[in-house]
């Protein structure tokens, strides 16, 4: 299982807003370490879309916003959209006594009903 | 404008090493601070990040896989290397290269290859 947790799906309608969490542990988030958040269209490679917690690269829509706080992190994504359904993966880096490293979270699929 | 693109086999054999090559442009990996990650995504599953090269060239791997991967890196053509021994079937995955962004703690992925897949059969 991945580092990071995140849950397995989530779901809403066109407009609504919905969160996707990212829970990690003392050797990773909790320890300072910033968390990014990419969107994985079907059969497409991941995109960046919040970086440092909740920054957005350019051309990223305002609907799409990250916050962190202690051990975990959150996407929330307002106006829901029929294009934003979606793979959506957390990463950050864990430090542990083999040396530190890239972690991912275990993806969560966003379904817009 | 940076673009990477990665090549290699589509099918290798249980036990073969797998060499796969990233071209990049838009970038040079002699321009302090530019670093290039490999990642990959088995069907279905998440996202596995493999392996590092820094400008300097320092190198760094996944702890679960660092005695079967090398990565390196050829400046002069713009390209980094990774090759992965005894390849089995649970290695089938799409393979990314990535440049990498951001300080130590903090670097994050911003322009990303298609992806290779590659499945181990034999």
């Amino acid at each position: 299982q991945s580092v990071l947790t995140q849950p397995p799906s989530v779901s809403g309608a066109p407009g609504q807003r919905v969160t996707i969490s990212c829970t990690g542990s003392s050797s990773n988030i909790g320890a300072g370490y910033d968390v990014h958040w990419y969107q994985q269209l079907p059969g497409t490679a991941p995109k960046l879309l919040i970086y440092d917690n909740s920054n957005r690269p350019s051309g990223v829509p305002d609907r799409f916003s990250g916050s962190k706080s202690g051990t975990s992190a959150s996407l929330a994504i307002t106006g829901l959209q029929a294009e934003d359904e979606a793979d959506y993966y957390c990463q950050s880096y864990d430090s542990s006594l083999s040396g530190s490293e890239v972690v991912f979270g275990g993806g969560t699929k966003l379904t817009v009903l | 404008q940076v673009t990477l693109k990665e090549s290699g086999p589509a099918l290798v054999k249980p036990t073969q090493t797998l060499t796969l090559t990233c071209t990049f442009s838009g970038f040079s990996l002699s321009t302090s601070g530019m670093r290039v990650s490999w990642i990959r995504q088995p069907p279905g599953k998440a996202l596995e990040w493999l392996a590092r090269i820094d400008w300097e060239d320092d190198k760094f791997y996944s702890t679960s896989l660092k005695t079967r991967l090398t990565i390196s890196k050829d400046t002069s053509k713009n390209q980094v290397v990774l090759r992965m021994t005894n390849m089995d079937p649970v290695d089938t995955a799409t393979y990314y290269c990535a440049r990498i962004t951001g300080g130590f703690g903090g670097s994050y992925f911003d322009y990303w290859g298609q992806g290779t897949l590659v499945t181990v059969s034999s």
